[in-house]
């Protein structure tokens, strides 16, 4: 089965940049989807079709796939971004969806 | 304002049965498939089935496929999830979410409903 690779955790500081990378066996040929999840709280769809943003979702969050890796990034990080953030990508041969296992963005 | 009331998670014994519920509003139910999402203690999400709009297509994760059964009654906007033969490990917090357009993204989601199972 497919299979998305995230890294465990990302630190950055207010008002920075933050660059969250999910990687997958050509990642570039799918659409690529990213959540956000807070503790005790449902998950919130915050880029889909790796680059469209749900209304609601500020500028300050953007999304890209290309060269293997698809990227979420986070301009101007604030505290309230800090959360858990998890890829997803429709796996065409067997009609799953698939999670990466998710980055913890601590803002510091 | 489209919502998502997840119901039905409870403790129950391994080996045991559990039935979930999501009630939909604010939305035409019966245009948009449906899923189920779960997450495991200290873990990350994990998907665990789709239903079609007109329940035409189920599918499963390895993980649950001939374990759980998911199905919809778009005359109540309600969606199901039948959890038979459950172990330790099924032991998560799941989310009803219902997807996007596209059917292959996770577009608004439930407040989730907890499940147990131990002896």
């Amino acid at each position: 089965s497919y299979v998305l690779t995230q890294p465990p955790s990302v630190s950055v500081a207010p008002g920075q940049t933050a660059r969250l990378t999910c990687g997958g066996k050509n990642i570039e040929s799918k659409s690529v989807h990213w959540y956000q999840k807070k503790p005790d709280q449902a998950p919130v769809l915050v880029v889909y079709d790796d680059s469209a943003r749900p209304s609601g979702i500020p500028e300050r969050l953007s999304g890209s796939n290309a060269g293997s890796t698809a990227t979420l990034t986070i301009t101007r990080v604030e505290a309230g971004d800090e959360a858990d953030y998890y890829c997803q990508v429709w796996d065409n041969n067997n009609d799953q969806r698939v999670f990466g296992g998710g980055t913890k963005l601590t803002v510091v | 304002e489209v919502l998502l009331v997840d119901s039905g998670g409870n403790v129950v014994k391994p080996g045991g049965s559990l039935r979930l519920s999501c009630e939909a509003s604010g939305f035409t139910f019966n245009s948009f498939g449906m899923n189920w999402v779960r997450q495991a203690p200290g873990r990350g999400l994990e998907w665990v089935s789709y239903i079609s709009a007109m329940s035409t297509y189920m599918y499963y994760a390895d993980s649950v496929k001939g374990r759980f059964t998911i199905s919809r009654d778009n005359a109540k906007n309600s969606l199901y999830l039948q959890m038979d033969s459950l172990r330790a490990e099924d032991t998560a917090v799941y989310y009803c979410a219902r997807s996007g357009d596209s059917a292959y993204f996770f577009e608004y989601w439930g407040q989730g409903t907890p499940v147990t199972v131990s002896s």
